[in-house]
């Protein structure tokens, strides 16, 4: 069955360092997205993609970056983790004009 | 500019009754995708539906219900029969022709016994 993974599922690191978050698909899907979920602000957009070599900035963009080399996978790279940055992140993904499918979250706490 | 609001930040009610979460939105956009998630405890987004703007046939599936209405801009969520195992938290999201969605802040639904 077609699916949507990340990794890690948890993460702790220490501020200043670069962490870099794993999105995997099997869908086929060519939109993929990254979401942050924080107490008070449901989902907030992060950064997106709609196929290989695009990326496009979202709501909350600042000190994350992603790369997009092949259909199936969307890191998110977080250069240097700050603790306003500790949350919840959501990878999606899409095909016209269906709904977005989430992968099952990764909780990362920045000390 | 688009916007969900899910005024109920939280509900309670005791099993078996009936329960509406409450959605609007605002778009500019003629074409668009409404749609609802379901976020339980263990924390991932389950996909419930999806309703495009020009399809405004309320949908029915198990206990589930969803009421679709452009004049209002609403697209509320009825669970009849609740039961515990509906406690969660769940969000209204609009989707653009861009195709990013937007997410409501969420309603946390408490369904007692």
């Amino acid at each position: 069955d077609a699916e949507i993974t990340q990794s890690p599922r948890h993460k702790i690191t220490e501020t200043g360092r670069q962490v870099t978050l794993a999105c995997h698909q099997t869908w086929n899907h060519n939109n993929m997205f990254w979401y942050r979920q924080d107490l008070g602000h449901g989902l907030r957009l992060i950064h997106y993609s709609y196929g290989v070599q695009d990326t496009n900035k979202g709501e909350v963009s600042d000190g994350y970056s992603v790369s997009r080399s092949n259909t199936e996978d969307l890191p998110l790279t977080l250069e240097s983790a700050a603790s306003s940055q500790t949350s919840v992140y959501f990878c999606a993904s899409s095909a016209e004009p269906g709904g977005q499918f989430f992968g099952p979250g990764t909780r990362l706490t920045v000390l | 500019a688009q916007k969900v609001t899910q005024a109920q930040t939280e509900i309670s009610v005791v099993e078996k009754e009936d329960v509406t979460l409450d959605c609007v939105y605002e778009t500019r956009d003629t074409t668009y995708y409404l749609f609802w998630y379901k976020q339980p405890p263990s924390g991932e987004l389950v996909f419930l539906i999806r309703r495009n703007s020009f399809d405004e046939q309320n949908e029915i599936s198990g206990r589930y219900s969803w009421n679709f209405q452009k004049s209002t801009s609403s697209f509320n969520f009825t669970i009849t029969a609740s039961q515990v195992v509906d406690s969660a938290v769940y969000f209204c999201a609009l989707r653009n022709r861009d195709d990013k969605i937007i997410f409501g802040k969420g309603t946390r639904l408490h369904i007692l016994p």
